[in-house]
């Protein structure tokens, strides 16, 4: 069965320090691939997607993505976190052909320190 | 243009009630997503509709249903309350041309 892998399910840094959030899937096909947040109190928003081209993608508020195809991966990295970056993370695969769904990962819950 | 909207925000029901929720999509959206958020599932989908047909179906029971009317409009039932049922309903929209989902701001079901 397809699923998505969210390795680390809180994490707490200071601020300026350098993130990383792992996600994994399990799909052999073509994929879209999603990282949404959500700011406490916020709808889900999209932070950065990757359809094709370029592995490594960057998004909204200095954050970026690399696409591991080999690892079935799609990292989120951040280089300097800020306390306005405490919310949820989650990764999203929507396979290309065969199916409109969208299969997310539990979520990271990430807190930032001042 | 307005985002996606959800009604109502908040719901409080007791068990073996049924509830009825409300999405209205981006204008020019045709496909609905439901999915059931809860602490440490994440988003667990339900099912999508695109023109008042549904194209797809997660594994929640039958106790779970939806429909889309021809406005793109979408309402979601679920009957026989049960306390698991409690959750943060969310709503997705997205366009033709479109591969992101957009999503609205969610209903809380509290099932007592």
């Amino acid at each position: 069965a397809q699923s998505v892998s969210q390795h680390n399910h809180h994490v707490i840094l200071s601020e300026a320090a350098s993130l990383e959030l792992g996600c994994n899937y399990s799909y052999g096909g073509t994929v879209n691939l999603f990282w949404y947040v959500q700011y406490p109190g916020q709808h889900l928003q999209l932070l950065l997607k990757y359809f094709s081209g370029d592995p490594l993608v960057k998004g909204i508020k200095g954050f970026e993505a690399e696409f591991i195809k080999s690892k079935f991966s799609f990292n989120l990295r951040k280089p300097s976190v800020q306390w306005s970056d405490t919310a949820e993370y989650f990764c999203a695969v929507n396979p290309t052909s065969g199916t409109y769904k969208y299969i997310f990962g539990t979520g990271t819950r990430l807190k930032v320190l001042a | 243009k307005a985002g996606v909207t959800q009604t109502p925000r908040y719901l409080i029901k007791t068990r073996g009630q049924q509830v009825t929720l409300s999405c209205s999509p981006i204008s020019g959206h045709r496909s609905v997503s439901w999915y059931q958020q809860t602490p440490g599932q994440g988003l667990q989908f339900l099912f999508e509709y695109f023109s008042e047909t549904q194209r797809n179906k997660g594994n929640f029971p039958g106790r779970f249903s939806g429909r889309q009317f021809s406005n793109s409009r979408s309402e979601m039932n679920v009957s026989t309350l049960e306390l698991g049922d409690s959750a943060l309903y969310l709503c997705a929209t997205r366009g033709l041309a479109e591969s992101e989902q957009f999503f609205g701001p969610g209903t809380r079901l509290t099932v007592l």
